[in-house]
Formats: C-alpha cells, structure tokens, sequence
C-alpha cells in the first residue's frame, strides 16, 4: 500500500534563516506530487506542484521554493523565512485510477513556526 | 474559473444527532467531487469521493455524499454524530491532476 511521510514534523525556526522540509512517497510510482499551506483557520493554500521529476509549477508567488530530485521526493524550501512563512505545510500526492480521476492523499504535516 | 463553497464556516451539533455539511462547485464540466476530514495537527483523510454512477456514495465512519447536478451541490451527511467526528471538514473538485478545495466546516460536537 502507498505511504506518504513528511518530516520534520514540527520546526521552530528564525526570521531569516533557511528551510527544507521533505516529502517522500512509498509504493506507488510516477505520481503527482503537491505543497499545500494550511494558516492558522483557513483553508488549504496550494503552493507548489509536480508531475514529474524536474518538472514544478508554482501557483502562488513567495518566498518559498520546491524541488523533486526523485520520482517520489518533493522537497520545499527557503533561502530566508519570513514571519509570514508559518502555518501548517501539507505535502500531498495523486495517481490517476483507470477510468477515473485523481485521488489525492495527504502526508501528516510539518508544523513551522518562524519567530 | 473553478471554484468551491462551503458555506457553513462552523457547526455545532449534539453527539447522536444528525449532520449535514453542505458544498457548492462552479465547474463547467463533470466533476470529480470529494469530501476530506482533518483532525487538528494531523493532515487530510479522504473520507469519499464520486466521479461517476450513483449519485449517493458511501464513505468511511459513516460518512454519506449526494451529488444533486441540478444544485450543483455534494453535501456530506452522516445520521448520528459521534464525539469523535469532531473536525475540520474539506470539500474538494477535482480535474485531472488539479484539485480545488473549499475553505473548510469546523464541526464541534456537544455531549
């Protein structure tokens, strides 16, 4: 069965310094990779997404970038965070089902705080 | 352009009693509809999804969605509330490898 794991699970981190949180995908191949930000409240921001190694699109502009070195590896990251850069960071991926549409499964989740 | 409502930003109801969250969409084409729960800390669990045939789709925990077309609707329901559903509640349109979600039903449930 597919897995999906993110760490770390908590960060606390310092105006300015940099950032990298991982994604990996276990037990499926080729699949769709996504970054989400969650604020305190809202609803789900989509901030990155890839359909392949390489390939990222990025919906929103900002501080933060992403990268997929491997098929099942989604890494996001900044070179200086910012206050703004808090939240709840969701990583998420989908398959496309035979004669149906994406699915889309999330990680757990990297709370970051940035004071 | 795409979009996703969820009108209901917070609900309360009592444990046993019956709930409904509702969803609106603006799609232009069939849609691919899901309902998602997040516990506070932890990351969204697909609760249901329809994409096809019947219109009433079962989930898990009890979970029930109907698509109604004409309302461009898919609300979530479930007969009686347990303490745990407690939670956030998404609502999501898929299309191909993009999804849209609605901003979200907080649901508190009272003893």
């Amino acid at each position: 069965s597919q897995t999906i794991h993110q760490w770390p699970a908590t960060l606390v981190q310092p105006v300015g310094s940099p950032l990298s949180l991982e994604c990996t995908v276990e037990g499926t191949s080729n699949p769709n990779l996504y970054w989400y930000r969650q604020a305190a409240g809202r609803g789900l921001q989509l901030l990155f997404y890839s359909v392949g190694i390489g390939q990222i699109s990025s919906e929103v502009p900002q501080n933060l970038s992403a990268s997929r070195p491997q098929d099942r590896q989604f890494i996001l990251s900044s070179k200086k965070l910012l206050l703004s850069d808090s939240g709840f960071y969701l990583c998420a991926w989908s398959v496309q089902l035979a004669g149906g549409p994406d699915t889309q499964y999330f990680g757990p989740g990297t709370r970051l705080t940035v004071l | 352009a795409q979009s996703v409502t969820q009108p209901d930003i917070h609900i309360t109801v009592s444990e046993g009693a019956s709930l409904e969250l509702r969803c609106n969409y603006s799609y232009g084409a069939t849609p691919y509809l899901f309902w998602y729960v997040q516990s506070p800390g932890q990351g969204l669990q697909l609760l249901l999804k329809y994409f096809s045939g019947d219109t009433l789709v079962q989930g898990i925990k009890g979970f029930e969605a109907e698509f109604k077309r004409s309302q461009s609707s898919f609300n979530l329901r479930k007969p009686s509330v347990h303490w745990s559903d407690a939670a956030e509640y998404f609502c999501a349109v898929g299309y191909g490898n993009q999804f849209y979600f609605g901003t979200g039903t907080s649901l508190t449930v009272i003893p």
